[in-house]
């Protein structure tokens, strides 16, 4: 079956930087765009940008460009994320998602980056 | 950037009744328009995609429908299992756009 399984959860003090990783399995990786959410807890849902899983090219929302870098490890069907510089604001619950026929149809796990000094 | 204006924020509905969620677009976006339902600590799960179009998987009390730029999401029969937080999300235009979200309770 369809899953995509991230890393664990992270404890960060600011400044500092992180790599989520996200691992797909039981579909061809290349196949599908992979995204990137940003959840606030209590918050709603913020796009933070995709990668072309075939390519590598990555797209950026405005508000992630700079400190925020998709890539990928293709032959592990794996999809990461590294934010540098991290900030209280970071704090977040992050979550990869494949780009299906018609939407986001799978999701991880979801990775919770706290900030804290 | 493409606003997704969702409505209500939150409501309280009891079982059996019906139930619609409505997001307005600020730009045309097509049908590229998909609905999500997230329980608590858990990963948002896709229910309609193309604005009208269920989900395998998804019961069939729920379905998707559009009028011009607003979308609809409309639960028939609600049942238990039905409460969470509703998303929309536009996929036409980058950035992707997600509405504020409507908090569905049981009364």
């Amino acid at each position: 079956q369809i899953q995509l399984v991230q890393s664990g959860p992270e404890l960060k003090k600011p400044g500092e930087s992180v790599k989520i990783s996200c691992k797909a399995s039981g579909y061809t990786f290349t196949d599908y765009a992979m995204h990137w959410v940003k959840q606030v807890p209590g918050k709603g849902l913020k796009w933070m940008g995709w990668i072309n899983t075939y390519t590598g090219k990555p797209t950026y929302a405005d508000d992630f460009k700079g400190r925020f870098v998709f890539s990928l490890e293709a032959s592990a069907s794996t999809a990461n994320l590294q934010i540098s510089n991290l900030k209280n604001e970071d704090t977040a619950n992050v979550f990869c998602a494949r780009l299906g026929k018609g939407g986001l149809d799978y999701w991880g796990q979801g990775v919770m980056v706290t900030v804290s000094s | 950037d493409i606003q997704m204006t969702q409505s209500p924020s939150s409501i309280s509905v009891s079982l059996g009744d019906r139930f619609t969620i409505t997001c307005r677009a600020s730009q045309d976006i097509g049908n590229y328009l998909s609905w999500y339902q997230q329980k608590p600590e858990k990963s948002p799960k896709l229910m309609i995609y193309r604005a009208t179009n269920l989900e395998d998987g998804v019961p069939s009390r729920f379905s998707g429908s559009r009028s011009g730029s607003d979308y609809s999401l409309t639960i028939n029969s609600l049942e238990s299992e039905d409460t969470g937080i509703y998303f929309c999300l536009q996929h036409k235009q980058y950035p992707y756009t997600f509405g504020a979200g409507t908090k569905l309770e049981l009364k």
